[in-house]
């Protein structure tokens, strides 16, 4: 089945600056990359998600990039704000909608005023 | 998108008795999925629950530990059997649709 690795684990950012997230998939049939941000106590939150037949995705502050060949995608967010600090999840689907979603180790991102 | 009442959002049980968490969606959708997210942890599925047939569960979880029921296309239930302690976690339903996934807002468990 499905495998997805997240990382870094944690990661602290000066406000204003760029955060990276990077994730790799190991099902070539995945065809579906969404990221989520989950706050403390609350559901997780769709923020980005890209599908297979583009490299890239781009809303406000956030962009998703997708390399198929290497089966890794990852989560770029520029300018940092302090409500940016949550915990980030990627996920991998082979079905957008019809399937599992298998989700990373996830990411607690904490953005330094 | 669909909108999901997921309840209880949280309770506290003894050891060895069971419960019931129900997740209610307001339009029918094909595909509901159970997870748990163990404290400071991932998203892992549980079992996937389609209408009119028997859940699929993913390795490490069994029917006799987590029964799902998935009577209609709107409503499915998750039970926790037989609890231990480390059965304490969060509990979230999800559904899937052509607009993409949702997340009921999640049982707080916690085994005493």
């Amino acid at each position: 089945g499905e495998n997805v690795e997240q990382h870094p684990s944690t990661l602290s950012v000066q406000e204003g600056d760029s955060a990276v997230i990077k994730c790799t998939y190991s099902d070539s049939a995945s065809n579906y990359f969404p990221w989520y941000k989950q706050e403390l106590g609350k559901r997780p939150q769709l923020i980005i998600d890209i599908r297979s037949n583009v490299g890239e995705k781009k809303d406000q502050r956030i962009a998703v990039t997708l390399n198929k060949t290497a089966k890794h995608f990852s989560l770029h967010i520029t300018e940092t704000q302090p409500e940016d600090s949550a915990v980030y999840f990627c996920a991998a689907s082979i079905n957008f909608g019809n399937e599992k979603l298998t989700f990373g180790t996830g990411t607690r991102l904490t953005i330094i005023p | 998108s669909a909108v999901i009442s997921q309840k209880p959002s949280r309770d506290i049980c003894q050891r060895g008795t069971s419960l019931t968490i129900q997740c209610q969606v307001d339009s029918q959708v094909t595909m509901m999925f159970w997870y748990r997210q163990q404290p400071g942890q991932s998203l892992t599925l549980i079992a996937t629950a389609n209408q009119g047939s028997e859940a699929t569960y993913e390795s490490g979880f069994v029917i006799d530990k987590f029964p799902i029921s998935r009577p209609n296309l709107t409503f499915s239930t998750l039970t926790v059997s037989n609890m231990s302690p480390e059965d304490s976690s969060i509990y979230l339903c999800s559904v899937g649709s052509v607009n993409g996934y949702t997340f009921g807002s999640g049982t707080r468990l916690t085994v005493v």
